[in-house]
Parts: structure tokens; sequence; C-alpha cells
């Protein structure tokens, strides 16, 4: 079965640190950029950052540069995000998603195709 | 970074209704365009991806047209499950950009 699995969401005073994790398994975790995705409590979806199939390229949201570092490790099939100097506005639920990538005729698009449950991160002092 | 904009908000209807959302791009982006549904307490799921191509799986009452600045999600002959939230999401270039949502509730 193909399936995300994300850990390491807490409660953490504003300023701190907390890392992310995510284990993928089912496929062929090295085949795909992945992705993480945020949603504040009672609002809508913000892409956070990704990374490429083999960790060389990295992207991030403006909000988020410099603080939160996207990281994988192919030999563990995970993903991860670490987050520092946390803000009260980083306050979310954390997904990260599989970031698949079709082709049609000579394009090519991206989609988040498999999601996993979320972790929750409170920032608050 | 691109603005998405997703019209209405949300909206009321009934099974069996056919509905539109659309949304609408600050710039050109082609058809780098997906539309996720999002149930309560649930993850986002992958309906449509490059505009218009329906995502292995996902029922045929769902439908997505549009390129450039104009998108538009369709959902024919509205079911029980389908009462969600939706959002469409760009993916021409970095930051990705996510729409607000389109609520779509039980009249």
């Amino acid at each position: 079965e193909v399936q995300l699995v994300e850990s390491g969401g807490g409660l953490v005073q504003p300023g701190g640190s907390l890392r992310l994790s995510c284990a993928a398994s089912g496929f062929t975790f090295s085949d795909y950029w992945m992705t993480w995705v945020r949603q504040a409590p009672g609002k809508g979806l913000e892409w956070v950052a990704n990374i490429k199939e083999d960790g060389s390229d990295k992207f991030y949201v403006d909000s988020v540069r410099g603080r939160f570092t996207i990281s994988r490790d192919n030999a563990e099939n995970s993903v991860y995000l670490q987050m520092d100097s946390l803000r009260v506005e980083d306050t979310a639920l954390y997904y990260c998603a599989r970031d698949c990538n079709y082709r049609i005729i000579f394009d090519w698009y991206d989609a988040f195709d498999i999601w996993g449950q979320g972790t929750m991160v409170t920032v608050s002092s | 970074a691109i603005q998405m904009t997703q019209s209405p908000s949300s909206l009321s209807a009934s099974v069996g209704d056919r509905l539109s959302i659309t949304c609408r791009a600050s710039q050109g982006i082609r058809k780098d365009l997906g539309w996720y549904q999002q149930r309560p307490g649930r993850a986002p799921k992958l309906l449509i991806y490059a505009a218009s191509r329906l995502q292995s799986g996902v029922p045929s009452r769902f439908s997505g047209s549009g390129s450039g600045t104009d998108f538009t999600l369709t959902i024919n002959s509205l079911q029980p499950e389908d009462f969600a939230t939706y959002y469409c999401l760009q993916d021409y270039n970095y930051p990705r950009t996510f729409g607000q949502g389109t609520k779509v509730e039980i009249k």
C-alpha cells in the first residue's frame, strides 16, 4: 500500500525548533520529488517546500525561507522538515505529499497525488 | 508569487445538482493547474491535474477545463460524499500557490 506517515509535531515556544519526519512506503521513494504543505486551523492550504528526487534542488515559500530546511534520506525512505525560529503564525497541520510528474506529449505537469494524514505543530508561549 | 482566486468562496447545493467552481490566476499558467478535494478532518485528495486530466480512481462526474488564467472544476450530479472544500493549485512556477478554497455545503 502506498503510504506517507508524518511525525514529530508538537507544542513549541516561539523561537524554538522542531523537526518533522515523513516516512514513505509502497513506492520507489527515490523516484519522486516530495513536498510539505501546511494548513493553519480553520484556514486554507499553503505550500511550504519541496525537494528533488536526489535532494539537489529545494524550493521554499518566502515566509519560511531561511528558517525551514527540507531534506531527505532515500536510504530511509524519508523526508524531513527542520523548522527553526518558529513563529506563532507557523501553527498549522503539516502534510507531506508525493509530488508526481505527469508527462503529456511534450509537456510535464506536477501534482500531489499521495498525502499523509498530517502532524500538528503548535507555536505558543 | 502568482495569486489564485477561487469563486465562489462557498455555495449550497443539493444532491444531484451540477455545479462549477472557477479559479483565476493572476498571470498565465498554461494548463499547470490541479484541483484538490478536502473533506472535513481529512487530508486533501487530488482530483484533476494538468487542468483537465482526471486522476486515476476519481469518478467521472468530476471534470476540469481551462488554460491560461481561467479554469473551472465541474461536478455533475453531486453526491453526498462530494460535500467538501475544493482547492486549485498552480504548478507553473515557485512558490506553488493554492486558491483560498470553495466550500460546498448541503442545501
